[in-house]
């Protein structure tokens, strides 16, 4: 099993250019979830979905849209990229039941 | 509202010496809890959990936690660190196991 993975693994962009950064889990996950991490800030919750066709706000989902269409994938979309979303994005999912989140390896997104 | 505070930013440790990461949390009810790790450049992986039962909870690569009601705390230890140790650490509490706060991590330095 491959577990959580994410592409592309670094990624530079423009000011005002869009770009989707792609989640897939192989655990027959129900959750999957979108964090951003900044350095001294932790991580932050972006968006999560709870299901195939399903998404839901997190702590900062401004700048960002989600879509799960199907139940093994989860993207993350950026329609205008500023500088303030240069951060290192996490994928995760989970059963329900207090199991824990399992953790991609991480997208480097510079935005200059 | 959940948060979770680690006091300590940065932790120095001798190898083989003992090792104790603080974590508090605000919650209004018996929390879930969590601690990760997080190798340099490495998505974050999940050491131990706590949401019900025996308050002293033992995770993955030799590592425990205790769960203290009165003091709001989740204290992570190991009784002797390897070098393999060295990383961060996060804390994440929430009322399930899904839209999880972490604290802003404590990096952890091992010394031959």
């Amino acid at each position: 099993n491959a577990g959580v993975t994410q592409t592309p693994k670094f990624r530079v962009l423009k000011t005002g250019q869009s770009m989707t950064l792609l989640c897939a889990q192989d655990m027959n996950h129900e959750y999957m979830y979108w964090y951003r991490q900044d350095p001294g800030m932790g991580l932050r919750l972006i968006h999560y979905s709870v299901g195939e066709g399903t998404t839901a706000k997190g702590e900062v989902p401004d700048g960002y849209n989600v879509s799960r269409l199907k139940k093994q994938n989860f993207l993350l979309g950026l329609e205008s990229a500023a500088p303030s979303q240069t951060s290192v994005y996490f994928c995760a999912s989970s059963y329900s039941g207090g199991v824990g989140q399992f953790f991609g390896p991480g997208t480097r997104l510079t935005v200059l | 509202a959940q948060s979770v505070t680690q006091p300590d930013i940065h932790i120095t440790v001798s190898e083989g010496a003992s090792l104790e990461l603080r974590c508090n949390y605000s919650y209004g009810a018996t929390p879930y809890l969590f601690w990760y790790v997080q190798s340099p450049g490495q998505g974050l992986q999940l050491l131990l959990k706590y949401f019900s039962g025996d308050t002293l909870v033992q995770g993955i690569k030799g590592f425990e936690a205790e769960f203290k009601r009165s003091q709001s705390s989740f204290n992570l230890r190991k009784p002797s660190v390897h070098w393999s140790d060295a990383a961060e650490y996060f804390c994440a509490v929430g009322a399930n196991d899904y839209k999880l706060s972490f604290g802003a991590g404590t990096t952890v330095t091992v010394r031959a």
